[in-house]
């Protein structure tokens, strides 16, 4: 299986919902991460963990809280979100190899497209 | 600063035609670059990776070229089909750090649409 999955497809939220998004993997990889991707714009690295651990936090509002239960799964819960927050929201993963996170080597998944109205 | 520009911003090609998209880097160290497809409202798909040595790599109809002295690449589709209009992203890694390791640099994207 070489396919990352994200649930839902579509997820449209009022700014004082709470929601999850997920994602889930069975390649084996010990590395996930979330991005948010704006129309026309590349997508903007948020959070990467590191065999279940938070490796990196890019200074994400924390109305957005990543979890990552375990190797195959990462979510991403939502709360009190803004209309600027809707966005096409991406989940990756990658090997680590000997510690080592191979940022180069990330398989992406189809994304959620969120709406906060 | 890490940064990788592609060029041009967007294109419009008829059906059947060959096109080549740019994309220049100026991400170091250098350690691979890689181009993905990306239809629209859907997550970014591999087409091609390259790494310091190798100078072109083929994917079916998509072709990659990468200069590592004058840090550009490109992508070239040949015969193209409708099915190619989508966003063309060109993503360069920075040699991983011992103990670490960097984040992918993307590019902005050209937007291709291809017309009958």
């Amino acid at each position: 299986d070489t396919e990352v999955t994200q649930t839902p497809k579509h997820l449209v939220m009022g700014m004082t919902n709470k929601k999850s998004l997920k994602c889930e993997q069975h390649m084996g990889h010990r590395a996930m991460y979330w991005y948010k991707q704006k129309a026309k714009k590349p997508p903007e690295l948020m959070f990467v963990y590191s065999y279940e651990k938070l490796s990196i936090n890019e200074s994400v509002p924390s109305r957005f809280s990543p979890e990552c239960p375990n190797s195959s799964l990462l979510n991403l819960h939502l709360h009190a979100l803004q209309p600027e927050d809707s966005a096409l929201y991406l989940c990756a993963s990658s090997q680590v190899v000997r510690t080592v996170v191979s940022y180069n080597e990330q398989f992406f998944g189809p994304g959620t497209r969120l709406t906060v109205l | 600063k890490n940064q990788v520009e592609q060029s041009p911003q967007s294109l419009i090609i008829l059906e059947g035609k060959n096109c080549t998209l740019q994309c220049n880097y100026t991400v170091s160290p250098f350690s691979n670059l890689r181009w993905y497809k990306q239809d629209t409202g859907r997550g970014p798909v591999s087409l091609t990776i390259m790494t310091f040595s190798e100078n072109t790599k083929s994917n079916g109809r998509y072709t990659a070229t990468l200069d590592a002295d004058t840090k550009q690449s490109s992508l070239h589709i040949t015969a193209s089909q409708l099915s190619d209009s989508a966003s063309y992203i060109c993503v360069v890694s920075a040699t991983r750090l011992t103990g670490g390791g960097n984040k992918l640099t993307f590019g902005t994207g050209t937007q291709l649409k291809v017309e009958l």
